[in-house]
């Protein structure tokens, strides 16, 4: 079946730095992606979603990207806090309401 | 938003028994899932919890393995059956909206199950 994957498993990087996240997808019929956080011992939290008829949405210090040409989704994070260091999910939805979660990748915020 | 209340938060458990998992909802909702989370791993869904009818499941699981009750709509079981080393993992209870399709789902704590 088709599937949704991360390039990056582990991105460390020094507080207040930007951080990118990205996520392939290859299921051309998906048209609405999230993005999730889930901290150490928490359950996912919604950070932000984009659906396919944009390219860019901003949230506060978050930005998605969606390039549906190269079916590439990436999670900016800008002056990335301590607090921001957790796992961070990529998903996508296509005709159903279930959102299908990708592999992860952890951000590590170093002070 | 929703809070989500699941227990146990963890438990460890033999080999060959079975534990049920409750999911409490503060508010009535439509859609209301069930995720596995094996370590490091990401989210695979198990089945969605149907009020008032048998749950459907994703291709792996089968009800047998994961009954699942939804007696209304605020909440839903999760047993896992004749458990083995291979069945820890984080459970997690889900619900959604179908409001505009939104795919901003609320999450319980989880509840983590080591077997031994």
């Amino acid at each position: 079946g088709e599937s949704v994957g991360l390039h990056l498993p582990t991105l460390s990087v020094q507080e207040g730095d930007n951080s990118i996240i990205n996520c392939a997808y290859s299921n051309s019929a998906s048209d609405y992606f999230i993005w999730y956080k889930q901290e150490s011992g928490k359950g996912p939290q919604f950070i932000i979603d984009i659906r396919s008829n944009m390219d860019k949405r901003q949230g506060q210090r978050v930005t998605v990207l969606l390039n549906k040409t190269v079916k590439h989704l990436s999670l900016q994070i800008a002056a990335t806090q301590p607090g921001d260091s957790a796992v961070y999910f990529c998903a996508e939805m296509g005709g159903s309401y279930i959102p299908t979660f990708g592999r992860g990748t952890s951000l590590i915020v170093h002070p | 938003s929703a809070v989500i209340s699941q227990k146990p938060s963890r438990d460890i458990c033999q080999r060959g028994t079975s534990l049920t998992i409750q999911c409490q909802v503060d508010s009535q909702v439509t859609m209301m899932f069930w995720y596995r989370q094996q370590p490091g791993q990401s989210l695979t869904l198990i089945a969605t919890a149907n009020q008032g009818s048998e749950a459907t499941y994703e291709s792996g699981f089968v009800i047998d393995k994961f009954p699942i009750s939804r007696p209304n709509l605020t909440f839903s079981t999760l047993t896992v059956s004749n458990m083995s080393p291979e069945d820890s993992s984080i459970y997690l209870c889900s619900v959604g909206s179908k409001v505009g399709n939104t795919g901003e789902l609320f999450f319980g704590e989880g509840s983590r199950l080591t077997v031994l």
